[in-house]
């Protein structure tokens, strides 16, 4: 059962302290997105990858965020130093260039 | 900037009656439209699409309406069931960007009452 995969689940941490998410695609998928799911924006794209090189990175604020992938089983959004407005869900999806997007389950981080 | 808007936060049904959750867009470039449903602590899943070229989509009690010149679109539930509680979002897809930049709405918290 093919799936995309987040981690961890749920994260708790201090206000300046550094957020790593992870998220393994669904194999094959060549395409990886960052969402944030807010009470009022809904589902914020953040950033994409096509084939690993990243496409568009507007929705995310440059200063204190990074999204990479290390290679095609790993993509990564780390926050330094994160602020408690950062408090979301984050999701990441997979898909193909001609598919909807499978999304994984998400990451709950809560910056106190 | 919300290119894509759920106007309505929640709704509320009756058990076997019909569901519709709408949505409406700005971008005369979207080219291609989907719904997910979203249940607590998951993630959104694929529920129906619809192509820019067709007008209707049916897929069991799911059917998706699209008003191209309204720049609106509407999902149908019928009828609705009790499983179907969840937050349902619309999304779109620029013209030539498949599998791109899926522009999501804010979601519509959707409740049927048994």
């Amino acid at each position: 059962d093919a799936r995309v995969t987040q981690t961890p689940r749920h994260k708790v941490t201090e206000m300046g302290q550094e957020v790593t998410m992870r998220c393994q695609p669904i194999l094959g998928h060549n395409t990886v997105f960052w969402y944030r799911q807010t009470m009022m924006q809904g589902l914020e794209l953040l950033a994409y990858f096509r084939n690993r090189a990243p496409l568009d990175d507007s929705g995310m604020p440059k200063d204190r965020f990074s999204a990479e992938m290390p290679d095609a089983t790993l993509a990564t959004l780390k926050i330094q130093p994160s602020e408690p407005r950062d408090s979301a869900v984050y999701f990441c999806a997979s898909g193909l260039r001609d598919t909807e997007a499978f999304f994984g389950q998400g990451t709950r981080l809560t910056v106190v | 900037d919300q290119q894509v808007k759920q106007n309505s936060p929640s709704l509320s049904v009756q058990e076997g009656r019909i569901s519709i959750l709408n949505c409406d867009y700005t971008n005369s470039m979207f080219d291609y439209f989907l719904w997910y449903k979203k249940y607590p602590a998951e993630g959104p899943t694929f529920l129906i699409s619809i192509s820019s070229i067709k007008d209707k989509n049916e897929d069991g009690r799911f059917t998706v309406f699209l008003n191209k010149s309204a720049k609106h679109l509407s999902l149908h539930i019928v009828p609705s069931q009790p499983g179907d509680s969840a937050v349902y979002f619309c999304a779109a897809i620029p013209l030539m960007e498949y599998g791109n930049k899926l522009v999501f709405g804010a979601g519509t918290i959707l409740r049927v009452k048994s």
